[in-house]
């Protein structure tokens, strides 16, 4: 069974950086890309990047970069990002999510991490 | 950068009332790359549709998709109680990848 299983609620200061973890298994990890999207208050989604893990080739979103950098560990399956420089506009939910092949020709993120809340708050 | 705009943005069907919620796309995408997720409160997105009109493993056939170009439309022919939820539209034909802003479903 394919599993996202994302590190737990983060309460950060202004200024400050976080690096939320996001644990693969029950698939090959290094054979699919991995996203993280971004979800504020109950509003929509928003794309931050991607990664692919045996390369660790990165593709970012414009609005993202400088603010998030993705990375991964191929030896425990992890994907994570780190959000440098926090303000409250960074306060939302993260999630990451696995870029799936759908009949092996359409690309969507077919699962999800439980996402993980950060609060930026003095 | 596309942009995706969903209407309505929020809306409320009767059981057994028919729905459809639209996805327009600022330019034209190959329908292959047209996909809607739902999401209800406190969880994660699932996907729910994939390529316009292919339905997920485990979502119920009253659940349909169409569209072309810059039109794309989720349908729901029979509105169930356990479809209130929001549905977003997400393309994949061009980075940065980016979604529709929501239609949250309820039931009347």
């Amino acid at each position: 069974e394919v599993q996202l299983q994302q590190s737990g609620p983060e309460l950060e200061k202004p200024g400050a950086s976080v690096k939320i973890s996001c644990k693969a298994s029950g698939y090959s990890f290094t054979d699919y890309n991995m996203n993280w999207v971004k979800q504020s208050n109950g509003k929509s989604l928003e794309w931050i990047g991607n990664i692919d893990p045996y390369y660790g080739g990165t593709r970012y979103n414009q609005n993202f970069k400088g603010k998030a950098t993705l990375t991964v560990d191929k030896s425990s399956s992890t994907a994570y990002m780190q959000l440098t420089s926090l303000t409250s506009e960074d306060s939302a939910v993260y999630y990451c999510a696995r870029r799936g092949d759908f009949d092996g020709y359409y690309y969507a993120m077919d699962y999800w991490g439980q996402g993980t809340s950060v609060t930026v708050s003095s | 950068e596309i942009v995706l705009t969903q209407s309505p943005a929020l809306m409320a069907a009767s059981p057994g009332e028919k729905v459809t919620i639209t996805c327009s796309v600022s330019s034209s995408i190959s329908s292959s790359n047209l996909h809607w997720y739902q999401q209800k409160s406190e969880t994660s997105p699932k996907p729910w549709i994939y390529g316009t009109s292919n339905l997920a493993s485990g979502v119920p056939i009253r659940f349909s998709g169409s569209g072309s170009g810059t039109s794309y439309s989720l349908t729901i022919s029979s509105m169930e109680a356990e479809d209130a939820a929001t549905y977003y539209c997400q393309q994949w034909s061009t980075y940065p990848l980016t979604f529709g802003g929501g239609t949250k479903l309820e039931i009347k």
